[in-house]
């Protein structure tokens, strides 16, 4: 069975860093793709950062681009998010969500649960 | 980049009811859409893909339709477990994105 579970969340000062992490099992991690998306606080879902299967292509959204930095550890089953110079709007749960392919058409097919950042000082 | 623009915003119906949520892109995207249900304290669920497939254990009450720049999300009738909120999404270019979202009530 898929699982996705995040971590890393917390509370951190504006200006401050935190590494999200999603460990994954149940699947071949190196054969997908895989996505950060957030969710502010009674608010829509918003897509942050995608990387493919061998780390070549990493886009951002324009929020965090310059900001966040999106990886993975094949051997280690593990998507990361690095985020920097962190502000209350990035205050968000983040989840990590996995890309499958219906030819050429994607979509996120499994989701985990989310881990809660809150930027406050 | 491409938006995406859900309505209504907020709907409530009864058990039974027909219902419809649409979704209109800013530009074509072919059949590049999803369509996402998200209850409340939990993390979203795929319920439709390619615009129209149904997901793997999807009942199907669920169904999608529409191509290019209109699609619609049709629950054909509802369920006292079908509350939450819907998301479309498109996945044709970067930087991806949501619709705002649709708030599903029982009456």
């Amino acid at each position: 069975e898929v699982h996705l579970v995040e971590s890393g969340g917390g509370l951190v000062k504006p200006g401050g860093s935190l590494r999200l992490s999603c460990a994954a099992s149940g699947f071949t991690f190196s054969d997908y793709s895989m996505n950060w998306v957030r969710q502010a606080p009674g608010k829509g879902l918003e897509w942050v950062s995608s990387i493919d299967r061998t780390s070549n292509f990493r886009p951002y959204a324009d929020s965090v681009r310059g900001r966040f930095t999106i990886s993975r550890d094949n051997a280690e089953n593990s998507l990361y998010l690095q985020m920097n110079s962190l502000s209350a709007e990035d205050t968000a749960v983040y989840y990590c969500a996995r890309s499958e392919y219906s030819g050429s058409i994607s979509y996120y097919d499994y989701w985990g649960q989310g881990t809660l950042v809150t930027v406050s000082s | 980049d491409i938006q995406l623009t859900q309505s209504p915003s907020f709907l409530s119906a009864s058990v039974g009811d027909r219902v419809t949520i649409t979704c209109r892109a800013s530009q074509g995207i072919s059949s590049f859409l999803a369509w996402y249900q998200q209850k409340p304290g939990e993390a979203p669920k795929l319920l439709i893909y390619a615009a129209f497939t149904l997901q793997t254990g999807v009942p199907s009450r669920f169904s999608g339709s529409g191509s290019g720049t209109e699609f619609t999300l049709t629950i054909s009738s509802l369920q006292p477990e079908d509350f939450g909120t819907y998301y479309c999404q498109h996945l044709h270019s970067y930087p991806r994105a949501f619709g705002q979202g649709t708030k599903v009530e029982i009456k």
